[in-house]
C-alpha cells in the first residue's frame, strides 16, 4: 500500500524568505510523486511531478522538490516566497496499480509580511 | 485559466432534489476522476472512468451516480443527498490513469 505524510499542516514564512515543505512517503513499488497548490476558492493546479530522471525537480512560480529515495521524501522548496504563494499544498503519490493518487493531508503555507 | 471545464461552479439544492455536475476536457485524456473535498481536507477519490468504462468506484453511495456520455465529459447525477454531503466536488482528467492529474476548478455544493 502506498501513503504520503505531511509533516507540518501549517507553516508560516516571512515574505522573501525560504521555505521548505516536507513530505515522505511510502510504497513498495515504484513511484510517481507530485505537488498539486490550491489558491482559495479554486482546484488544484500540478506544481511539479516526478516520474523518472533526474532526481531534482523544477516546477512552476519558483518551486523545485528533491526525490531522496534512501529518505524516501519528496520536500518542496522556494528560496523566496510571496504573498501570492499563500495557498494549501499537497504532496501526493501514485503509479500503483489501480490507477489512483494518494494525497497528504495538505500543508498551510502563510506568507507573513 | 483551467483546462479542466466544471459547471456549475455553485449549486444550492434540496434534500429531494435531482441535479447533475458537469465536466469537459479537450486535452484527449482518457482517464477522468471525481473527487469530493471537505474544507481543510484533501481531496477523496470517489470514481476513475479509464476509456469511458468505470474502473473505480471508492464505494459512493448510490444517491450519487456517474456517467461517461464521451472521452471528453463526465457527469456526476445526484439524487436524495444529505447535508453530509455538502463540499467542493472536484472533476481531474490525464492522459492514463495513474499520470499527472489535471483539475478543474470545482462546483461548491450545498444541501439544505
Amino acid at each position: 500500500a502506498q501513503s504520503v505524510t505531511q509533516l507540518d499542516s501549517q507553516v508560516p514564512v516571512f515574505e522573501e524568505a525560504p521555505v521548505e515543505l516536507r513530505c515522505n512517503y511510502s510504497s513498495s513499488v515504484s513511484v510517481y510523486l507530485f505537488w498539486y497548490v490550491q489558491y482559495p476558492n479554486q482546484g488544484l493546479q500540478l506544481l511539479l511531478k516526478y516520474l523518472s530522471g533526474s532526481t531534482l525537480v523544477k516546477g512552476i512560480n519558483g518551486f523545485e522538490a528533491e526525490f531522496n529515495k534512501s529518505q524516501t521524501s519528496f520536500h518542496l522548496r522556494k528560496p523566496s516566497v510571496h504573498i501570492s504563494d499563500t495557498a494549501e499544498y499537497f504532496c501526493a503519490v501514485g503509479g500503483n496499480r489501480d490507477d489512483k493518487i494518494i494525497f497528504g493531508k495538505g500543508t498551510r503555507l502563510h506568507i507573513l509580511p | 485559466d483551467t483546462e479542466v471545464t466544471q459547471t456549475p461552479k455553485h449549486l444550492v439544492m434540496g434534500m429531494t432534489n435531482k441535479k447533475s455536475l458537469k465536466c469537459e476536457q479537450h486535452m484527449g485524456h482518457r482517464a477522468m476522476y471525481w473527487y469530493k473535498q471537505k474544507a481543510k481536507k484533501p481531496p477523496e477519490l470517489m470514481f476513475v472512468y479509464s476509456y469511458e468504462k468505470l474502473s473505480i468506484n471508492e464505494s459512493v453511495p448510490s444517491r450519487f451516480s456517474p456517467e461517461c456520455p464521451n472521452s471528453s465529459l463526465l457527469n456526476l447525477h445526484l439524487h436524495a443527498l444529505q447535508p453530509e454531503d455538502s463540499a467542493l466536488y472536484l472533476c481531474a482528467s490525464s492522459q492514463v490513469s495513474g499520470t499527472p492529474q489535471h483539475f478543474g476548478d470545482g462546483t461548491r455544493l450545498s444541501i439544505l
